[in-house]
């Protein structure tokens, strides 16, 4: 089956800092791609959805100015958490459907930790 | 507003009893159904699709139905084994909302050997 790809699988910073967190379609091209996060014990909660070449639609709630959504090739989506805090911490799912596939495959997750 | 659920929250079973897992939604206007298994601190593995025109979808010990008029899909779990010890979450594609999903809460199941 497709394989998508999430790096890092986990990552630490600092209060303040921006981290970015890489979403990669890795045999075939992902004509959309998700951004989830989930908490402890919780089902995942839907971000944004992003399109390659044009800009990511945000779930209602969601900061934009601090989510950033990047979708510049049909492989390749980044999310950078900019000026993260400690509840910024959770655990990050993206996932990317194609053409020829009705559902989602989805990535490993990345673990953030804001300390 | 399309709303998911499934019960029970939790299950615990002896190895080698069938599992029955339940999803209901709450708009039958769906596109597709599917299941997922989550292992802790992992992401999510594709078990089951199911497309809004289709009854059921079997592979190997797992089969998951689907009745949408009454908004309900079961997965089914033949012979559970430890190793199916996981959070089996059902997703719902709704037909006017593109290609988004909508999770239920999930079903944390412990298979006890």
């Amino acid at each position: 089956g497709a394989v998508v790809s999430q790096h890092p699988s986990r990552v630490i910073c600092k209060s303040g800092t921006s981290v970015k967190i890489e979403c990669r379609s890795l045999d075939f091209q992902a004509t959309t791609m998700f951004w989830y996060r989930q908490f402890p014990k919780q089902s995942l909660m839907l971000m944004a959805t992003s399109n390659e070449g044009s800009k990511a639609t945000y779930e209602q709630g969601v900061e934009k100015d601090k989510f950033l959504i990047n979708h510049a090739s049909l492989t390749l989506s980044t999310l950078t958490v900019t000026s993260a805090h400690p509840e910024d911490s959770s655990f990050y799912i993206c996932s990317a459907s194609s053409a020829s596939y009705a559902g989602q495959y989805f990535g490993p997750g990345t673990r953030l930790t804001v300390t | 507003k399309q709303e998911v659920t499934q019960i029970p929250a939790a299950l615990s079973v002896p190895e080698g009893e069938n599992l029955v897992l339940n999803c209901s939604f709450t708009d039958s206007a769906i596109y597709n159904l599917q299941w997922f298994r989550q292992d802790p601190g992992k992401g999510l593995t594709s078990l089951l699709l199911i497309q809004s025109s289709q009854r059921e979808q079997t592979s190997g010990r797992l089969n998951a139905s689907l009745d949408k008029s009454s908004g309900r899909s079961t997965l089914y779990i033949a012979a559970s084994q430890p190793g199916d010890s996981a959070t089996y979450l059902c997703a719902v594609r709704p037909q006017a909302a593109g290609n988004k999903l909508t999770f239920g809460g999930g079903t944390r199941v412990l298979v006890k050997p």
